[in-house]
C-alpha cells in the first residue's frame, strides 16, 4: 500500500529557532501533499496544501511566512516552522494520496514539536 | 465541503460489535465517504471507503443508506487495540473536492 514517511518523529527546539519537517511519499508520486496540525485532544486542522513546483495554498489564519512549505519534487514536501515559539508546539502531520480515482489520503506518523 | 457529525465518544466491551454512525446531510452526488482511525501520537490510518450500499474489507464494514445522508462504520468483535479515535470524511477527489476536513471524530474506548 501507499506509504508516507515523515521525519523527524520528535523534535525539541529553543524559542526563536527554525525547524524543518520532511514528508516523503515512498512508493508513489504525489503532486499534492497536505499539512495538518493537531493539538492535544483535538482534531486535525488543515494548515496548507503543498503543490509540486508551485506555491503552497494556506488555510485562513495560517501564516505563510511562519510556516514555509517547499515541494520541490514529486516525492518530497518540507514544512519549516520559522522563529518557533512555545505556542507552535504541536503535532504536525503530513498526508498525500496516489493519483487515481478517489484514492484515499495516506498519512505520515507525525512530528511532535516542542518549543522551549 | 460536506460537514460531518459523529458521536463524541463510545464505550464497548471486548468482543462486541461496534457501530459508529456519521451524519453528512449535505453530501454531494459525487462525494465518497472515507473513514480513518487514529491512535495517540500517530497519523490517521485509512480504514474503509464507500459510495453507497455496503462495503466490506478485512477490518470493517461500511453501511450507507440509499439517501447517503449518513453512514455507519461497523467494527466486528473489537479488541483493546481498537481503542482509538475514528473520523469520517466526505468528498470527491476526482472533482477536486478532496476530503480534507476532519470533524471532531468519535473516541472509542474498548474495555476488557
Amino acid at each position: 500500500g501507499a506509504v508516507v514517511s515523515q521525519h523527524p518523529s520528535r523534535v525539541i527546539c529553543k524559542s526563536g529557532t527554525s525547524v524543518k519537517i520532511e514528508c516523503r511519499s515512498l512508493d508513489f508520486q504525489a503532486t499534492t501533499m497536505f499539512w495538518y496540525r493537531q493539538f492535544p485532544k483535538q482534531s486535525l486542522m488543515l494548515m496548507a496544501t503543498s503543490n509540486e513546483g508551485s506555491k503552497a495554498t494556506y488555510e485562513q489564519g495560517v501564516e505563510k511566512d511562519k510556516f514555509l512549505i517547499n515541494h520541490a519534487s514529486l516525492t518530497l514536501s518540507t514544512l519549516t516552522v520559522t522563529s518557533a515559539h512555545p505556542e507552535d508546539s504541536s503535532f504536525y502531520i503530513c498526508s498525500a494520496a496516489p493519483t487515481g480515482w478517489n484514492s484515499p489520503l495516506h498519512f505520515g506518523n507525525g512530528t511532535r514539536l516542542t518549543v522551549t | 465541503l460536506a460537514k460531518t457529525t459523529q458521536p463524541i465518544s463510545m464505550d464497548s466491551y471486548e468482543g462486541q460489535e461496534v457501530n459508529i454512525t456519521c451524519s453528512h446531510n449535505n453530501i454531494a452526488t459525487n462525494d465518497y465517504i472515507t473513514w480513518y482511525q487514529q491512535f495517540p501520537s500517530q497519523g490517521p490510518r485509512f480504514i474503509i471507503q464507500g459510495y453507497k450500499t455496503k462495503v466490506t474489507n478485512e477490518v470493517a464494514s461500511l453501511f450507507i443508506p440509499a439517501d447517503r445522508k449518513s453512514s455507519t462504520l461497523s467494527l466486528p468483535r473489537v479488541s483493546l487495540s481498537d481503542t482509538a479515535v475514528y473520523y469520517c470524511l466526505v468528498g470527491d477527489r476526482a472533482s477536486g473536492n478532496t476530503p480534507l476536513v476532519f470533524g471532531k471524530g468519535t473516541r472509542l474506548s474498548v474495555i476488557a
